[in-house]
């Protein structure tokens, strides 16, 4: 089955500082990698996502970018505020739309 | 709309006891899944429903849970009996035939003691 890593598990940053989240995927069925972002006690909620036949993709200081043949994919913020910080999941999902997670970076963002 | 709701949003029960949880998807919604979430892990799929058939249950515990989507709508999971290790987060989630994006709801906090 599908196996997802996420790296790093806990992350800290100053303000305004860039924050790079990177996962790696192992079954090359996965053709979409959404992003949730998950505050304490709430429910995921998706960020953003790429699918497989795009590189990159980006909505305001948030971007992901895709390595099909190195099957990574990571998660960029930049100009990061404090209400940014929480806990963010990469996934991988087939077109059965099974969705494997990873098992989290805890971001925090100090003012 | 509405979003993917969830009841109840928190269970204490001693272990070997039975618990069942409720989901009721966005409306519209073909796709519904249950995910446990374990404190400091990412959601792991249980199962999956198309409808009112299975697409995927090769992670359910099948000696103790099961889950049954009779009408293609709403849902439930049932864990009998429970072990001190089934205690996490019950999150449900639910997409469009179209769509990938899942929608989760609030989920149910269960604590087996």
């Amino acid at each position: 089955g599908e196996n997802v890593e996420q790296h790093p598990s806990t992350l800290s940053v100053q303000e305004g500082d860039s924050a790079v989240i990177k996962c790696t995927y192992s079954d090359s069925a996965s053709n979409y990698f959404p992003w949730y972002k998950q505050e304490l006690g709430k429910r995921p909620q998706l960020i953003i996502d790429i699918r497989s036949n795009v590189g990159e993709k980006k909505d305001q200081r948030i971007a992901v970018t895709l390595n099909k043949t190195a099957k990574h994919f990571s998660l960029h913020i930049t100009e990061t505020q404090p209400e940014d910080s929480a806990v963010y999941f990469c996934a991988a999902t087939t077109n059965a739309g099974k969705s494997t997670f990873g098992d989290g970076t805890t971001l925090t963002v100090k003012p | 709309e509405a979003g993917v709701a969830q009841s109840p949003r928190y269970k204490i029960i001693e272990k070997r006891q039975s618990v069942a949880f409720w989901c009721n998807p966005i409306s519209g919604h073909a796709t519904l899944y249950w995910y446990q979430q374990i404190l400091g892990q990412g959601p792991k799929l249980l199962i999956q429903f198309q409808n009112n058939g299975v697409v995927d249950d090769s992670q359910l515990p099948k000696d103790r849970f099961s889950a049954e989507r009779l009408k293609g709508v709403d849902s439930t999971l049932k864990i009998q009996p429970a072990k001190l290790e089934d205690s996490a987060v019950y999150l449900c989630a639910s997409t469009r035939d179209t769509s990938y994006e899942q929608y989760f709801g609030p989920g149910t906090r269960l604590t087996v003691t």
